[in-house]
């Protein structure tokens, strides 16, 4: 079974400041992780997947995450933040390579950008 | 470039109504999911399908149906709305085997009165 936990319900930053939003999940198998953004009134995008190859994935608009097996994390970061990045994340967990197995989101977090 | 439509995108009705939400995608995925967002919350779950004719609820119980009978096309019908109904509706499809990535449509903001 997979679930995830993200930690803090509401981020706030200053602009241009370093964004860390954090995610740790539980599997039972070797798992395969997301990060996606959901904008005001629209659907979730993805920024960015692990899937068992490089630790340090790179996505869009400037994040990246890293898989930390030991500490069972997949937190996503930004160097610097911009007004643009106000959104909702939700980090996600899906058990592998299984067809059979279904993407559980976490609770979202809701990221704000300080002028 | 995903291409998945859900329509409407805003819904207010009186309870009681049958309504249909729609959601179609023309990127040939065989699996496609409905969500149920709460504003602020997590996605819940509450529909998949894995192909034409296949069909099963998922972790979170919903008076809502679903059917598929095309691949294209995962439409989601609630026969009697009630205000408990209230919430935003996600579709999504799955790149799967490929790439496991889920796609997800514009969303249907559903009021009931």
């Amino acid at each position: 079974a997979q679930s995830v936990t993200q930690l803090g319900s509401h981020v706030s930053v200053s602009e241009g400041a370093l964004v860390l939003l954090r995610c740790n999940y539980s599997s039972s198998v070797p798992p395969y992780l997301f990060w996606y953004v959901q904008y005001p009134n629209q659907g979730l995008q993805l920024l960015l997947k692990y899937t068992s190859a490089a630790t340090l994935v790179k996505g869009i608009n400037g994040f990246e995450a890293e898989f930390k097996k030991s500490e069972t994390s997949f937190h996503l970061t930004k160097p610097s933040a911009h007004m643009s990045d106000a959104a909702e994340y939700f980090c996600a967990v899906k058990g592998g390579s299984s067809s059979a197995s279904k993407i559980i989101f976490g609770s979202g977090t809701r990221l704000s950008i300080r002028p | 470039e995903a291409d998945i439509y859900q329509t409407p995108r805003y819904l207010v009705i009186g309870t009681g109504k049958k309504i249909t939400l729609e959601c179609s995608q023309t990127m040939g995925h065989d699996k496609m999911y409905w969500y149920q967002q709460d504003p602020g919350m997590e996605l819940h779950l509450i529909h998949y399908s894995y192909g034409v004719n296949s069909t099963e609820k998922g972790d979170l119980s919903s008076e809502s149906t679903v059917s598929r009978i095309r691949t294209e096309h995962f439409p989601l019908t609630l026969e009697s709305a009630r205000p408990s109904h209230t919430s935003q509706y996600l579709c999504a499809s799955e790149d799967s085997p490929y790439s496991d990535t889920q796609y997800f449509g514009p969303g249907t903001r559903l009021t009931v009165l």
